[in-house]
């Protein structure tokens, strides 16, 4: 397992303000994720990153931007959070499961986000 | 952009009884194909996954086949059991080692 923690798990937050999530991992993985889940909508894909420094956008990327300065810790900033993003996230890095041979995602546990 | 769509969005079946849940693709570029079970307050979790050289695999009571022609792939599982109920994600890959998944099936097993 890649010792993948998210935080905060849960915050409540203002209409308009800033809010940061922060996804971390401890044994250096390349690839990061990060999703939003929401009733009927499954998991899509806000941004990743592909090392430090190398971000791409993913399918609902507006509103939404991601840092990554180490290879450690990847960053979901929302600017100006807004009752639509209201969601839980979920942060993922992919890495080869050895006792399958195989390569997957595993996910932190997410962070329930309210915003009111 | 890859879409994938997941259907039925959610499945009641008795226990013993076989599940199929059905997902399509868009993007024919797709060549990696995983399941993912997401039970109740937890975190999704790899199942089993498929790769487009490939037409069926297996795992104990859990198989997914794909036709890339077509382009959908399925999940099946035989016997189910009430820990079985969760909510599963189909996912493609169009590259970059991203995943697009589809909006999940909530399955019920009774007992």
């Amino acid at each position: 397992d890649a010792g993948i923690t998210q935080s905060p798990r849960h915050k409540v937050t203002e209409t308009g303000t800033p809010v940061t999530l922060r996804c971390h991992q401890t044994e250096n993985h390349r690839y990061m994720y990060w999703y939003r889940q929401d009733p009927g909508h499954g998991l899509r894909l806000i941004h990743y990153s592909y090392g430090v420094k190398d971000t791409d956008k993913g399918e609902v990327s507006d509103g939404y931007s991601v840092s990554r300065s180490k290879t450690e810790d990847f960053l979901l900033t929302l600017e100006s959070a807004t009752s639509s993003q209201t969601s839980v996230y979920f942060c993922a890095i992919s890495e080869l499961f050895r006792d399958k041979g195989k390569y997957g995602y595993t996910f932190g546990s997410g962070t329930r986000l309210t915003v009111v | 952009g890859e879409n994938v769509e997941q259907h039925p969005s959610t499945l009641s079946v008795q226990e013993g009884d076989s599940a199929v849940i059905k997902c399509t693709y868009s993007d024919s570029a797709s060549n990696y194909f995983p399941w993912y079970k997401q039970e109740l307050g937890k975190r999704p979790q790899l199942i089993i996954d498929i790769r487009s050289n490939v037409g069926e695999k297996k795992d104990q009571r859990i198989a997914v086949t794909l036709n890339k022609t077509a382009k959908h792939f399925s999940l099946h599982i035989t016997e189910t059991q009430p820990e079985d109920s969760a909510v599963y994600f189909c996912a493609a890959s169009p590259g970059s080692y991203k995943l697009i998944f589809g909006s999940g099936t909530r399955l019920l097993v009774r007992p």
